[in-house]
């Protein structure tokens, strides 16, 4: 399955599924993006990382492209499981008063069915 | 794991009262930051902090107010709690230009 993280915010897929999750950052000056994952009642905790001199970065079962041209960020699931239900946020690091600040786009709920 | 600490979980609290949000962490990041989050919602930076004795206002505009005496602590309190405050609080801290680490966030009800 595939969602726009903006514009669709519920993605529901099934187990065993590949899950792709989209975000459109604002700032064509940001050079670090993130992605956290949130569970339940619990605080966003990190996926995994890019910077914007690399277009892709893979890790245990996921994937980030970053497209600096349309300033678009994808996450790659491989095999979701049931324990990848959850919301998914994009951030990008923004540059203000000399530093940058991680900076939250509106999340992607992820929801896998058995 | 991150070594950062919010306390309490949960409170339900009557309108009125003063409340103070503690947030810790020992990873010694100098940066530091509070988001506001509704249900379903994205996080919304309320303040910051480069440092010690440095705090900034952040994009959402909050009644609440920070304090950076040591490096591993940043309080967050309100002075009056109404009912429009009751959210999610969630603190975070970075070295600078890396991942944010986030504790596991204070559930606000005010009533």
């Amino acid at each position: 399955g595939e969602s726009v993280g903006l514009h669709l915010p519920t993605l529901s897929v099934q187990e065993g599924d590949n899950s792709i999750i989209n975000c459109a950052y604002s700032n064509s000056a940001s050079d670090y993006f993130i992605w956290y994952k949130q569970e339940s009642g619990k605080g966003p905790q990190f996926i995994i990382d890019i910077r914007s001199n690399m277009d892709k970065r893979q890790g245990q079962r996921v994937t980030v492209l970053l497209n600096k041209t349309v300033k678009h960020l994808s996450l790659q699931i491989a095999a979701t499981q049931p324990g990848d239900s959850a919301v998914y946020f994009c951030a990008e690091n923004i540059h203000r008063g000399g530093s940058y600040i991680p900076t939250f786009g509106r999340g992607t709920s992820l929801i896998v069915h058995p | 794991e991150a070594d950062i600490y919010q306390t309490p979980r949960y409170l339900v609290i009557g309108t009125g009262k003063k409340i103070t949000l503690e947030c810790s962490q020992t990873m010694g990041h100098d940066k530091m930051y509070w988001y506001q989050q509704d249900p379903g919602m994205e996080l919304h930076l309320i303040h910051y902090s480069y440092g010690v004795n440095s705090t900034e206002k952040g994009d959402l505009s909050s009644e609440s107010t920070v304090s950076r005496i040591r490096t591993e602590h940043f309080p967050l309190t309100l002075e009056s709690a109404r009912p429009s405050h009751t959210s999610q609080y969630l603190c975070a801290s970075s070295e600078p230009g890396q991942r944010a680490f986030f504790g596991q966030g204070t559930r606000l009800t005010v009533v």
